[in-house]
């Protein structure tokens, strides 16, 4: 079954402490990209990744940082994790046509 | 810059009716417009893409339309059920920039 996977689904933390939310996609797709979503705002991208080792900024990617060392996996990074990056989180795995999102990761830094 | 808009931002409705959301979009090179709808606290499902070079989609009592021209998009579902309540995003893919950039979505309660 083609799907992506995000773990967590929820995490609670504290600011300052290093997390890192995970992303896998079995469709071997080569883009791949990170979105937050909050209420009033919708969805904003924050990281794209159009193949392994090629990463951008998308429009929200200050606080952040990925990785692409393998086509699956496309992990999300928060080295030092605000309060204000409480938010809920999708990967995204794209053909030429259509994106297939993940389940989301709800995240709250207190 | 791009973007994308939804309206209304909320519609609630008896079961039964037909409904038309509305999207427009400022991108001039849009490569294909995607309409999703979340649950709440969920994630996107993929309901209806549409290619620029086409006109519409249909899947069961939806259909999607798209007019480049004037930049709008509509979903049009018929016959809503209690179901179809959900939040409902518009999404244009840009083949300039390679972005997906989203509506705010309009929330759709069907009444019983």
């Amino acid at each position: 079954e083609a799907q992506v996977t995000q773990n967590p689904r929820y995490l609670i933390t504290v600011t300052g402490k290093k997390l890192t939310v995970t992303c896998s996609q079995n469709m071997n797709h080569e883009y791949m990209s990170w979105y937050r979503q909050d209420p009033g705002l919708g969805l904003r991208q924050i990281y794209y990744s159009m193949n392994v080792e090629v990463t951008d900024k998308g429009d929200v990617p200050e606080g952040y940082k990925v990785s692409r060392k393998e086509k699956r996996n496309f992990p999300l990074i928060l080295e030092s994790p605000s309060p204000n990056q409480t938010s809920l989180y999708f990967c995204a795995s794209t053909t030429s046509n259509e994106q297939f999102f993940g389940p989301g990761t709800r995240l709250t830094v207190l | 810059k791009q973007e994308v808009t939804q309206i209304p931002a909320a519609l609630s409705v008896p079961e039964g009716e037909n409904l038309v959301l509305n999207c427009s979009f400022t991108d001039s090179a849009i490569y294909n417009l995607q309409w999703f709808r979340q649950d709440p606290g969920k994630g996107l499902t993929s309901l209806l893409l549409i290619q620029s070079s086409q006109r519409e989609q249909t899947s069961g009592r939806l259909n999607a339309s798209l007019d480049k021209s004037s930049g709008r998009s509509t979903l049009y579902i018929a016959a809503s059920q209690p179901g179809d309540s959900a939040t409902y995003l518009c999404a244009s893919f840009s083949s300039n920039t390679g972005k997906l950039i989203f509506g705010q979505g309009t929330t759709l309660q069907v009444k019983p």
